[in-house]
């Protein structure tokens, strides 16, 4: 069956610091990936999304970026994290089919201070 | 809005009543999905309804599509207090060029409690 690992589960980092967040998925292949952030009582908001290795799509320009080095592996980054980039980070894949149904990670809750 | 507007924001119901909430949008769609999330977790897929479909059951759920309204309901029945979550619709919309759209576009949730 397939899994997704998200990691860490809690972040704390100061203003400035570098952040990466890792997404992995088990038990299938060529998914279709997506990092979201939704911030305090609000929806889901794509950040980005990759179809292959190396492929990202950016939604919203900002101070993050993601990478694909796997085909099963997800990074999202930044070189200097803002105040307004704290929020709950969630991974998510989806079979390369038609119906799109997307599966999440647990999360990784990010507060920068 | 591209993304769905779910309705009420917030609901609240006593344990065994039913729960209904609405998901509103005004873009052409392929699919309709609803997700619950949990507090502090990730979404969890629940139900699928495509676009030529009007009703879709599963278990306790009862999910509508009206495309002429652009809008779709979620009954949950006879509720639980293990019902109380985030419920997310995530609309999958049509690709203009007919390529492949791999996006879902989420609304921003109805929060249920079910009290015991």
């Amino acid at each position: 069956s397939q899994t997704i690992h998200q990691w860490p589960a809690t972040l704390v980092q100061p203003v400035g610091s570098p952040l990466s967040l890792e997404c992995t998925v088990e038990g299938t292949s060529n998914p279709n990936l997506y990092w979201y952030r939704q911030a305090a009582g609000r929806g889901l908001q794509l950040l980005f999304y990759s179809v292959g290795i190396g492929q990202i799509s950016s939604e919203v320009p900002q101070n993050l970026s993601a990478s694909r080095p796997q085909d099963r592996q997800f990074i999202l980054s930044s070189k200097k994290l803002l105040l307004s980039d704290s929020g709950f980070y969630l991974c998510a894949w989806s079979a390369f089919l038609a119906k799109n149904i997307q599966y999440f990670g647990a999360g990784t809750r990010l507060s920068v201070l | 809005s591209q993304q769905g507007e779910e309705d009420p924001q917030a609901l609240s119901i006593q344990e065994g009543e039913n729960a209904t909430m609405n998901c509103s949008y005004k873009t052409s769609i392929n699919n309709l999905q609803w997700y619950r999330q949990n507090s502090g977790r990730g979404l969890v897929h629940l139900i699928l309804i495509r676009s030529n479909e009007r009703e879709k059951h599963s278990g306790r759920l009862r999910v509508t599509l009206d495309t002429s309204k652009k809008s779709s309901s979620l009954l949950i029945t006879a509720s639980r207090a293990a019902d109380t979550a985030s419920y997310f619709c995530g609309l999958r919309r049509l690709s203009i060029n007919g390529g492949s759209n791999y996006k879902l576009t989420f609304g921003k949730g109805t929060l249920l409690t079910v009290n015991p």
